[in-house]
């Protein structure tokens, strides 16, 4: 069964210090990883798309990589307008259907000036 | 403004009382999805349509229906709640082309059935 796992569930951190997500996954094939950011009250806002292992996407101070088993979310000296929750989903290369997405618990990140 | 818009935005109910929920996007998307948000059970799919009159189920589909009759509205049909059904409410749309693409979500829709 395919499944994502996000950790830590709860992230705590200062102003400046940098830090990473971790969603690890286990799919039959990998179409594709992507991350959200979702606000208290709101819907998710799309972050990054990665579709192969090695791949990386940055904005900001926020940088996405993904292996074959996982993906990280780095987090650069944030700043306390990062704080938010941040989603990872997989879209399984499966046959039957391509349109299925599997969203992790997602972890709650707090950065305090 | 691209946008997805929900209706209601919050609502409260009684067991078995039929309710629909709609979605609207005008980005001339061809996928659309429903999702429910729990807390520490994240975001999971109950239905995703990728094209007009073409609709699947996703993780969670039980006690629910949709219907695609045109691109632009992807409405989510609750023929008989029940209280396990209270939840937040998400709508979503996207380019598709064999892959999904990102996901534009609407604001949310705050259910309550008692």
């Amino acid at each position: 069964e395919d499944q994502v796992t996000q950790s830590p569930e709860a992230l705590r951190l200062q102003e400046g210090e940098s830090s990473s997500l971790n969603c690890s996954y286990t799919v039959s094939g990998l179409r594709g990883l992507f991350w959200y950011r979702q606000d208290p009250g709101k819907g998710p806002e799309f972050l990054f798309t990665l579709y192969s292992a090695g791949e990386e996407k940055e904005k900001e101070r926020l940088k996405a990589t993904l292996t074959k088993k996982e993906s990280f979310l780095h987090i650069t000296a944030p700043k306390p307008e990062d704080s938010a929750t941040y989603l990872c989903a997989v879209q399984a290369r499966t046959t039957d259907s391509w349109g299925k997405l599997q969203f992790g618990a997602g972890t709650q990140v707090v950065v305090t000036p | 403004e691209a946008q997805v818009t929900q209706n209601p935005r919050y609502l409260i109910t009684v067991t078995g009382k039929k309710l629909t929920v709609t979605c609207s996007q005008n980005m001339n998307h061809e996928y659309m999805s429903w999702y429910r948000q729990d807390p520490g059970l994240g975001l999971r799919q109950i239905y995703y349509s990728m094209n007009v009159e073409v609709t699947d189920k996703g993780d969670v589909p039980e006690g629910y229906k949709v219907s695609r009759k045109e691109k632009r509205n992807f409405p989510l049909i609750l023929e008989s709640p029940s209280p396990n059904q209270t939840s937040l409410y998400f709508c979503a749309s996207s380019l598709a082309s064999g892959r999904v693409h990102e996901q534009y979500f609407g604001p949310g829709t705050r259910l309550t059935v008692t």
